[in-house]
């Protein structure tokens, strides 16, 4: 039973458009993140946030923003998505800073 | 530099063997957290275990226990009697205090566990 949620499951678009990826956790956790997942396997975070109106930006550069004004929704939007923006993008949410993460099924990105 | 070093990319075995995943980890912390996670065919992330910097004791949960030490910077985990179900991609990652306790993780191991 999923407590994080995200949608689309899968989405193919064209470049240049503009995209939302929305994520919503019902444990009422403080702490959520992005992450972005490459073929290669590895996590690369993009954004975090510590709570309503708070977020940072990861390591990875990835032209996209997020927003926090409720404290279950941490969407992520990408103003003009390109081909290098393909990848699967992960969302996790965790009550405590050095608490586990719990992880939505994530997005499947496919820019065209 | 990478904090979380997991050298093995991917591993074979077949069913019934036990199998060992590495994990290096690197920081100047006296308190940090380490996490390992699997990530099943299906696609989402499922927390294993967390340990913290202090305790050092091994763990162990039926087939898979884990194994920190900190005189080596490791927390390697071991699968026992693998089966198929095994199969999926292991992520080892780390939170330390000077990193504002964000996870960061290793690039995965791919498990694959033939019958």
């Amino acid at each position: 039973e999923a407590d994080i949620y995200q949608t689309p499951r899968y989405l193919v678009i064209g470049t240049g458009k503009k995209i939302t990826l929305e994520c919503s956790q019902t444990m009422g956790h403080d702490k959520m993140y992005w992450y972005q997942q490459d073929p290669g396997m590895e996590l690369h975070l993009i954004h975090y946030s510590y709570g309503v109106n708070s977020t940072e930006k990861g390591d990875l550069s990835s032209e996209s923003t997020v927003s926090r004004i409720r404290t279950e929704h941490f969407p992520l939007t990408l103003e003009s998505a390109r081909p290098s923006h393909t990848s699967q993008y992960l969302c996790a949410s965790s009550d405590h800073l050095n608490s586990p993460l719990h992880f939505g099924n994530g997005t499947r990105l496919t820019v065209t | 530099a990478q904090k979380v070093t997991q050298a093995q990319t991917e591993i074979s075995v077949v069913e019934k063997e036990d199998v060992t995943l590495d994990c290096v980890y690197e920081t100047r912390d006296t308190t940090y957290y380490l996490f390992w996670y699997k990530q099943p065919p299906s696609g989402e992330l499922v927390f294993l275990i967390r340990r913290n910097s202090f305790d050092e004791q091994n763990e162990i949960s039926g087939r898979y226990s884990w194994n920190f030490q900190k005189s080596t910077s490791s927390f390697n985990f071991t699968i026992t009697a693998s089966q198929v179900v095994d199969s999926a991609v292991y992520f080892c990652a780390l939170s330390e205090e000077g990193g504002s306790y964000i996870p960061t993780f290793g690039r995965g191991t791919s498990l694959i566990v033939h019958p």
